[in-house]
């Protein structure tokens, strides 16, 4: 079975500032994906980053990037320059390759930016 | 380009009752999954439908059921209502499913759920 902890419930940041959330995962699969989720207060869960666990390049999207470290089965991600409009609950998620959209999500961490 | 569009917003439904939720996909994506959301249990996977077929179903009892139509609409039909069924329902859609791997494997498009309250 495959598990996802996201140890952080709870995170703030400076606006402008950087800030890393955690994420670790269990799995016996060699070939997966895995993703961070970003659900805003309007609820509406949007993709913020996918990492294919075959690449060893770690993945970046403007303001955010991964730390994935296959071994440690850890998937960190960094936001730089922190905006207002990155408040919300961010969430793990891991998906066995060929694994019919079947998302597995961690508890999620409520990140709030600050002015 | 229309999004996810989920059916409806809300809703209250009494225990025993049964509730069909609709979700209309993005135009040309042919996958459709559902997740339900709640503060206890997190998000969890109900199922994914692809061609108007099951891909893959989670751990939830036979009361909760679902269909896609050859438009790719799909519903969800939960049956004999329980007090624990109150959740946030959301459909995500996707250009291909899950099982085909490859470029935009889990690359799901959301829609803004359909809050479930059982009484």
């Amino acid at each position: 079975a495959q598990t996802v902890t996201q140890s952080q419930p709870e995170m703030s940041v400076q606006e402008a500032e950087t800030v890393t959330l955690s994420c670790t995962y269990d799995t016996s699969e060699n070939n997966y994906y895995l993703f961070w989720y970003k659900q805003p207060p309007s609820r509406q869960m949007i993709l913020v980053i996918r990492q294919e666990a075959y690449k060893q390049q770690n993945a970046t999207e403007n303001r955010f990037s991964v730390n994935f470290q296959k071994a440690a089965k850890s998937f960190s991600l960094k936001i730089s320059d922190s905006q207002l409009g990155d408040t919300a609950m961010y969430f793990c998620a891991f998906m066995k390759h060929a694994g019919a959209n079947n998302l597995f999500f961690g508890t999620g961490t409520r990140l709030t930016v600050i002015p | 380009k229309a999004g996810v569009t989920q059916t409806p917003r809300y809703l209250i439904k009494t225990r025993g009752q049964q509730v069909t939720l609709s979700c209309s996909p993005i135009s040309g994506h042919r996958s459709v999954s559902w997740y339900q959301q709640t503060p206890g249990q997190g998000l969890q996977f109900l199922f994914e439908y692809f061609s108007e077929t099951q891909r893959n179903k989670g751990n939830f009892p036979g009361r909760f059921s679902g269909r896609q139509f050859s438009n790719s609409r799909s519903e969800m039909n939960v049956s004999t209502l329980e007090l624990g069924d109150s959740a946030l329902y959301l459909c995500a859609s996707s250009r291909n499913s899950g099982l085909a791997g490859g470029p935009g494997s889990g690359e799901l498009f959301f829609g803004e759920g359909s809050r479930l309250t059982v009484l």
